[in-house]
């Protein structure tokens, strides 16, 4: 079945980094373009970034101020997000997410992973 | 701060109909053009309810339904339920994403 798994999440000192992954399985992932959103603990949905279909575009939330990098390989059916320079605000809940439309950018996230959880603490 | 507000709360009864608001904050009203909206239960992903303003993905209830009037847009559900008790999101895309505050749906 259509399923996306995260994984790459953990607990890291501030301004460390991590990538964090999602492998997606049952659809044709080189058609879709893909999303990562967030959301901190007890709070509500932040949307981080987007990648097209084809890796060709990419494009970010403003907090992010280049700290973040989305990317895709699409031969392996996976999407990533290197997080660089962690804050203690970055500690969220992330989740990848696949746009709705074919291989065209929407904005409606039609399938979503279960997360993986980022934490930044000394 | 989001561009997109919504009410904190709001509840009904079983069988009840319930909408919730969305409005558009920014003076850059005219780029969202379509909203979305989520549903999302405690400790599960979001889940789409509706895309480009009023469209049901295959699976989801007809009692749950999305319109648009000026700078607002509405999610109404229709015949509450239960099960629909859950926090609720709307979402625009205007060169990056937007949510907005989220509403608790509870049923009394």
């Amino acid at each position: 079945q259509v399923q996306l798994v995260e994984s790459g999440g953990g607990v890291v000192q501030p301004g460390r980094s991590l990538r964090l992954s999602c492998a997606a399985s049952g659809f044709s992932f080189s058609n879709y373009a893909m999303h990562w959103v967030r959301q901190t603990p007890g709070k509500g949905l932040e949307w981080v970034a987007v990648i097209s279909h084809d890796g060709s575009n990419a494009y970010s939330a403003d907090f992010v101020k280049g700290r973040f990098t989305i990317s895709r390989d699409n031969p392996q059916n996976t999407v990533y997000l290197q997080v660089n320079s962690l804050r203690a605000e970055d500690t969220a809940l992330y989740y990848c997410a696949r746009d709705i439309a074919w291989k065209v950018l929407s904005g409606d996230l039609d399938v979503w992973g279960k997360g993986t959880t980022v934490t930044v603490s000394s | 701060q989001s561009a997109l507000t919504q009410p904190a709360s709001v509840s009904g009864s079983p069988g009840q109909s319930i909408t919730i608001s969305c409005t558009v904050t920014s003076s850059d009203v005219g780029s969202y053009k379509f909203v979305s909206w989520y549903q999302q239960r405690p400790a599960r992903a979001p889940k789409l309810m509706i895309y480009e303003g009023s469209q049901r993905p295959s699976g989801v209830s007809n009692r749950f339904s999305g319109s648009k009037s000026g700078n607002t847009a509405s999610l109404t559900i229709s015949g509450l339920q239960p099960e629909d008790e859950a926090d609720y999101y709307c979402c625009s895309y205007a060169g990056g994403a937007v949510f907005g505050t989220g509403t608790k749906v509870t049923v009394l």
